[in-house]
């Protein structure tokens, strides 16, 4: 079956950077876009931005554009997101999810808490 | 790329039918039939629960239906049950080839 398995909590100083890996199984890697989302705690989802796997292609919301950066591994079926220069509001559940190019999301990540605190 | 817009909260009594609401622009919900409808019970990841405005996934009942007229998308949720009580969230495709989502609302079952 599909899974999307994300890598564990992080604790990072204001400033600092963060990168989230997910591990993809049950289907084609290379077939799917990887899309990350965010949700603050007791807030709603935000859309952060897409990856394509098959040639590294990346597309990233306007609110990230200057500090998010999508990568992926083909070889080992991972996608990762490195986000820089991390604020206090960064801290969140961040979920990888996999879809075609639009956001319709048929299977998630466990989510990946990063916090971010002095 | 602002968020759709959704009721904050809706309310309805088992057996009843509620619709949330999921409105944009016609650079996203209006110029596309890409809207999906997300379930999210506490401590949970979000489910897809409805695709390209009015598709079901394998596994949702059939209760659950969507729609969209101009830009606003409708999620309609027929003979309520204790576990439909949840978050729901829209989302849309948008012009720039990005993703969008509503802010959220929060289905209380009476």
């Amino acid at each position: 079956q599909v899974q999307l398995v994300q890598s564990g909590a992080e604790v990072k100083k204001p400033g600092a950077s963060v990168k989230v890996s997910c591990k993809a199984s049950g289907y084609t890697f290379t077939d799917h876009y990887i899309h990350w989302v965010r949700q603050a705690p007791g807030q709603g989802l935000e859309w952060i931005g897409w990856i394509k796997p098959n040639n590294g292609a990346t597309n990233y919301a306007q609110n990230f554009q200057d500090w998010v950066t999508m990568t992926r591994d083909t070889s080992i079926s991972t996608a990762y997101m490195e986000l820089t220069r991390l604020r206090s509001d960064d801290t969140a559940l961040y979920y990888c999810a996999r879809g075609p190019l639009w956001p319709r999301f048929d299977s998630w990540g466990q989510g990946t808490l990063v916090t971010v605190s002095s | 790329q602002s968020a759709l817009t959704q009721p904050a909260s809706v309310s309805g009594s088992p057996g009843q039918s509620i619709t949330i609401s999921c409105t944009g622009a016609s650079s996203d919900v209006g110029g596309y039939n890409y809207v999906s409808w997300y379930q999210q019970h506490p401590g949970k990841a979000p489910r897809l629960m409805i695709y390209d405005v009015s598709n079901r996934p394998s596994g949702v009942s059939n209760r659950f239906s969507g729609s969209k007229s101009g830009n606003t998308a409708s999620l309609t949720i027929s003979g309520l049950q204790a576990e439909d009580e949840a978050h729901y969230y829209c989302s849309s495709y948008t012009s720039s080839a990005r993703g969008v989502f509503g802010g959220g609302t929060n289905l209380t079952v009476l």
